[in-house]
């Protein structure tokens, strides 16, 4: 079946650090992938997105790249601050002729980021 | 603009009653779907509606179930409520079911089954 699949968290880096969070997929046809954020007591927004192979989807510092042959969309900062700490998941919409499903996630990834 | 709303935020029910969530979406957003939050299971589809019209199920059980208003409003009922029905269930609207459309989630209802 349709699935996504992320490291398991949680991850605790130092403020300025590198931050790598891997996420592979599962997925018959041509699936838009996502990467949404949750803040404690919040609910998701989106941080990124690809919509086709080779996308690369960028906002606040984040980037991932939408790479077919790996079935991967791997989120990447070069340089994480306190603020980004939060829960970070994975996802993807398959794309019928133009329309979409529903979202499938990851499990979530706990990032803690100290000063 | 006003983003996705749901009420109520924090729900305290006992096993067997019956619970109604409701979600408004944002102006002009057309599609509302409802998702459940739980530590075990993650983030599960439940359903989704477009135009009042039920467009896609999950796989949950038929105690739950969901209707839209024809101003995009959406209700999810749950009934006979389980222990494990607690959870967080979040609502998303998007205006249109284009691909690689985005989804806009609200902050929640907070469910807790006594």
């Amino acid at each position: 079946g349709n699935s996504v699949t992320q490291m398991e968290g949680p991850v605790t880096l130092s403020e300025e650090a590198f931050l790598t969070i891997n996420c592979t997929y599962t997925a018959t046809g041509y699936p838009s992938l996502f990467w949404y954020v949750q803040y404690p007591g919040e609910g998701l927004q989106l941080l990124l997105k690809a919509t086709k192979a080779d996308d690369k989807g960028s906002n606040k510092g984040f980037e991932a790249t939408y790479r077919k042959e790996t079935t991967s969309f791997h989120l990447e900062k070069g340089s994480v601050q306190v603020s980004d700490s939060a829960v970070y998941f994975c996802a993807l919409i398959l794309n019928y002729g133009g329309s979409q499903g529903n979202l499938i996630f990851g499990k979530g990834t706990k990032l803690s980021v100290k000063p | 603009k006003a983003g996705v709303t749901q009420t109520p935020r924090y729900l305290i029910k006992t096993r067997g009653q019956q619970v109604t969530l409701s979600c408004s979406p944002i102006s002009g957003h057309r599609s509302v779907s409802w998702y459940q939050q739980t530590p075990g299971q993650g983030l599960q589809f439940l359903f989704e509606y477009f135009s009042e019209t039920q467009r896609n199920k999950g796989n949950f059980p038929g105690r739950f179930s969901g209707r839209q208003f024809s101003n995009s409003r959406s209700e999810m009922n749950v009934s006979t409520l389980e222990l494990g029905d607690s959870a967080l269930y979040l609502c998303a609207s998007s205006s249109y079911r284009a691909a690689g459309n985005e989804q806009f989630f609200g902050p929640g209802t907070r469910l807790t089954v006594l």
